[in-house]
């Protein structure tokens, strides 16, 4: 099916190890975002990428890095993970456009740092 | 301060009852306004979205929007059990498609 896809799913990493949450979406879409999602916080932007080849910091980018890789996939990487990221992670993607309020939202990789 | 104000519940109805639910926003300029739904364990989806003030229906959903209060509701009727879940307000923030998110109402309709 269509849509937004992110590995892994389940991760589980000690602190100060690192790790790469990979995301590729099969919509065309322009842009692509990370969000973590916390208990009674919402959904924060980490990183987006407005089109291919452009990243740009969002509402909290402290300890982590982004590349777009091509238009289909956006990773985000922890250099060095810390229990505060013990989070559940969403890539999104949006097509531009007419369209570009309809965000499209993976799964989610939650991610439990000890 | 938050951009996005929601109550996050637990909000419990019986079925067949009217689901209400809102945010409040504190930047006047915000253009677009979204009601997202997140079932336990997956990603948000797209249930409304609109861009004026006043109501804009989808079967049992209604949006509505009162910009000069800064304030979005969203009325779900004759809910059901497949209704529960946790619902995500989202204000376009600009250009680019940024969205500023509530921190979402969790609702439990009871059979």
């Amino acid at each position: 099916n269509a849509g937004v896809t992110q590995t892994p799913k389940f991760q589980v990493l000690k602190t100060g190890q690192s790790m790469t949450l990979q995301c590729a979406q099969d919509m065309n879409h322009n842009s692509m975002y990370w969000y973590r999602q916390d208990p009674g916080m919402g959904l924060r932007l980490i990183y987006y990428s407005a089109s291919e080849g452009t990243t740009d910091k969002g509402e909290v980018p402290n300890g982590y890095n982004v590349s777009r890789l091509n238009k289909r996939e956006f990773s985000l990487r922890l250099e060095s993970a810390a229990p505060s990221q013990t989070s559940v992670y969403f890539c999104a993607s949006i097509p531009g456009g007419a369209g570009a309020n309809v965000l499209t939202f993976g799964a989610g990789s939650r991610l439990t740092v000890l | 301060q938050k951009e996005v104000e929601q109550d996050p519940g637990p909000l419990s109805v019986p079925e067949g009852a009217i689901v209400s639910l809102n945010c409040t926003y504190s930047n006047s300029a915000f253009q677009y306004f979204m009601w997202y739904r997140q079932y336990s364990r997956k990603g948000p989806e797209l249930l409304m979205y609109t861009y004026s003030s006043g109501n804009k229906e989808d079967g049992r959903f209604t949006a509505q929007v009162d910009k000069s209060s800064k304030y979005i509701s969203l009325f779900i009727r004759d809910s059901q059990p497949s209704d529960s879940a946790t619902y995500l307000c989202a204000i376009r923030t600009d250009s680019w498609g940024k969205l500023q998110f509530g921190a979402g109402t969790q609702v439990v309709v009871t059979p």
